[in-house]
């Protein structure tokens, strides 16, 4: 049901810095897992993904990283930006994606000019 | 990339009508489509799944006949919110399935409700 009052966690950077956010997961089962930001009144947007058979994942300025072994997920971002001010939510999946997504609690990242 | 087209971005009813959400993959067919829910300040809980032709499977607690879902077609799923009442102003979002890259999973860009 629907959590009255909670709050984000927030993660404040300086412009330049690197970030890093953190996920755990639950399930072992999943097999697949997704970063996304969401801006504010905006649906998901996807950053990167990892597949369970791979514990570290580069993109542009972005980086995945996966610990099966106690279920964490990172993402690490480079040279924070202003323009990478959002709320950041970890994702993950089972079965080859024929699930639905389930989503982490999210956490909010601001980047001080 | 795929987009998924979701409309409308906000729509605000009295308490007591219903409004329709429509979620269209635009330039990929789209075998299923998810129906999330997200209050402020937190994350997107599932509320169910539609797949094309078939009736929607509702999540624990999500009332089936005030959430309404048809997924009439490869490209469409709409959401009707029957008689709404303000607690239901939330923010809705779709995501599609390429039925041809199904580990990918494409968001609209979501509609505020708000109640009055």
């Amino acid at each position: 049901g629907e959590s009255v009052g909670l709050h984000l966690p927030t993660l404040s950077v300086q412009e330049g810095d690197n970030s890093i956010i953190n996920c755990a997961y639950s399930n072992s089962a999943s097999d697949y897992f997704i970063w996304y930001k969401q801006e504010s009144g905006k649906g998901p947007q996807f950053i990167i993904d990892i597949r369970s058979n791979m514990d570290k994942r580069q993109g542009q300025r972005v980086t995945v990283l996966l610990n099966k072994t106690v279920k964490h997920l990172s993402l690490q971002i480079a040279a924070t930006q202003p323009g990478d001010s959002a709320v950041y939510f970890c994702a993950e999946n089972r079965s080859a994606g024929r699930r639905a997504l389930t989503f982490g609690s999210g956490t909010r990242l601001q980047v001080q000019p | 990339g795929a987009v998924v087209s979701q409309h409308p971005s906000w729509v605000i009813c009295k308490s007591g009508t219903s409004v329709k959400i429509e979620c269209r993959s635009l330039d990929f067919q789209a075998t299923t489509m998810f129906w999330y829910r997200q209050f402020p300040k937190q994350s997107l809980m599932l509320m169910a799944t539609s797949n094309e032709g078939s009736k929607a499977t509702y999540e624990q607690g999500v009332e089936k006949d005030k959430f309404l879902i048809n997924h009439a077609s490869l490209t469409l799923s709409t959401l009707t919110v029957t008689s709404a009442h303000p607690e239901d102003s939330s923010f809705y979002i779709c995501s599609a399935r390429d039925r041809d890259r199904p580990e990918k999973l494409f968001f609209g860009s979501g509609t505020q409700l708000s109640v009055l």
